[in-house]
């Protein structure tokens, strides 16, 4: 029972590169988010979608993109890193069709962009 | 807007005695609470929830929180921490309709032997 399954669990980037973070899930859940932690900031949400071609911006999504083509997939991409960037990444999903269904999240995504 | 705070860096308590950890939030509407915990180098875990009926709620691992609707806050408490209960606990609320959940910073819980 994978769950949320989050890669790479490390990466190191220089300033300007650009990478994608993928994310999975094997629960047939139509609600997938990605999140950002920093230290004393809690969690903020960069983009989320509610099912396949559908997404739409959270609170912090500038310098991100997200596309959702499959249920299982919504990979984050950073068309342009920036030290600023550097954060530790958490995919999240849930069942769409239950409105007051918790998360379940992935294992993280640690980002250094140097 | 919806937002949740949690007003304390870090919580300190002895193995063995109560713990709790506040939260207090801000919506419009009628309010989805959670709590997760996060250990470390590792994702967030569910706790538990309130949705809607009684105020007491109970979930994994001992805990449980109180809706309290005049006071707006959903304090996670404990009767008996666990050294294993230290770890990072963060609220969250929704509202119906809306897909975004608001987190909190953070409460660090530090439990002494």
């Amino acid at each position: 029972n994978a769950g949320v399954t989050q890669t790479p669990k490390f990466q190191v980037l220089k300033t300007g590169q650009s990478m994608t973070l993928q994310c999975a899930q094997d629960m047939n859940h139509e609600y997938m988010s990605w999140y950002r932690q920093d230290p004393g900031m809690g969690l903020r949400l960069i983009h989320y979608s509610v099912g396949a071609g559908i997404t739409d911006q959270g609170e912090v999504p500038n310098g991100y993109n997200v596309s959702r083509s499959t249920t299982e997939d919504f990979p984050l991409r950073l068309l342009s890193a920036a030290p600023s960037q550097t954060s530790v990444y958490f995919c999240a999903s849930r069942s769409g069709t239950v409105n007051t269904g918790e998360l379940f999240f992935g294992e993280g995504s640690r980002l250094t962009v140097l | 807007a919806q937002s949740v705070a949690q007003p304390e860096d870090q919580v300190n308590v002895a193995e063995g005695n109560p713990l709790t950890v506040k939260c207090t939030y801000s919506v419009s509407g009628n309010p989805y609470l959670f709590w997760y915990v996060q250990y470390p180098n590792r994702g967030l875990q569910f706790l538990l929830k309130y949705i809607t009926g009684d105020n007491l709620v109970k979930g994994s691992y001992g805990f449980e929180a109180e809706f309290n609707k005049s006071q707006t806050s959903f304090h996670l408490k404990k009767p008996s921490a666990l050294v294993s209960d230290s770890a990072l606990y963060f609220c969250a609320v929704r509202v119906y309709g809306n897909n975004r959940l608001a987190f909190g910073k953070g409460n660090q819980v530090v439990v002494i032997p």
